[in-house]
């Protein structure tokens, strides 16, 4: 069964201390891996989409990495606007048609000033 | 300017009562879905709709009804609210293959 694991599910630091998150996955040929952030009562806004092992992307302060099996969320010096719930998702190569993801729990991210 | 709008935001009704949640974007995708979130904020997905025709019909009880009249607007009625049913339902599209997801702000559904 496809699966999506996130940890820590909370996560405190305070300002200018860098950290990772990270999304462990299982599934049956992956087509992407998704990050979002969301902001409490908003929806999750899109990040980054990752396709294969080795690949990097960055967004301001944010940098996320894949490998085959898991994908670390990097935030580098961190500001309290970054707090917020960052969600992983993982897409199956047999869901390409119907655009099915899979989310983790989430990690609940404060950062303090 | 919203590119997937909800309606309402909030809701609270009581057990037994019919309503509905509507969604509309105008980004021009062609694929529409309905995700539930539960108190611990996890995702999950219960009906994606391509082009007015539905393609992923998750384990949701029936009494969850999704209709599409065109491919920009995608609505959900729910029969016989139960309090099981308390939860942020958010409305998202895609192009076809779901790069990136938009999501709606949310409805969150609160049956009393």
């Amino acid at each position: 069964e496809d699966q999506v694991t996130q940890s820590p599910e909370a996560l405190r630091l305070q300002e200018g201390e860098s950290s990772s998150l990270n999304c462990s996955y299982t599934v049956s040929g992956l087509r992407g891996l998704f990050w979002y952030r969301q902001d409490p009562g908003k929806g999750p806004e899109f990040l980054f989409t990752l396709y294969s092992a080795g690949e990097e992307k960055e967004k301001e302060r944010l940098k996320a990495t894949l490998t085959k099996k898991e994908s670390f969320l990097h935030i580098t010096a961190p500001k309290p606007e970054d707090s917020a719930t960052y969600l992983c998702a993982v897409q199956a190569s047999g869901s390409s048609n119907t655009g099915k993801l899979i989310f983790g729990q989430g990690t609940t991210l404060q950062v303090k000033p | 300017d919203t590119a997937v709008s909800q309606t309402p935001k909030y809701l609270v009704t009581q057990m037994g009562n019919d309503k509905s949640i509507k969604c509309e974007q105008n980004l021009g995708h062609d694929t529409m879905y309905w995700y539930k979130q539960d108190s611990k904020k996890f995702l999950k997905i219960m009906f994606s709709y391509n082009n007015k025709e539905l393609i992923i019909n998750e384990t949701v009880p029936n009494r969850f009804s999704p209709k599409s009249p065109d491919k920009a607007h995608l609505n959900l009625h729910i029969n016989s609210l139960e309090l099981g049913d308390s939860a942020v339902y958010f409305c998202a599209s895609s192009r076809n293959g779901g790069d990136g997801y938009t999501f709606g702000s949310g409805t969150r559904l609160t049956v009393v």
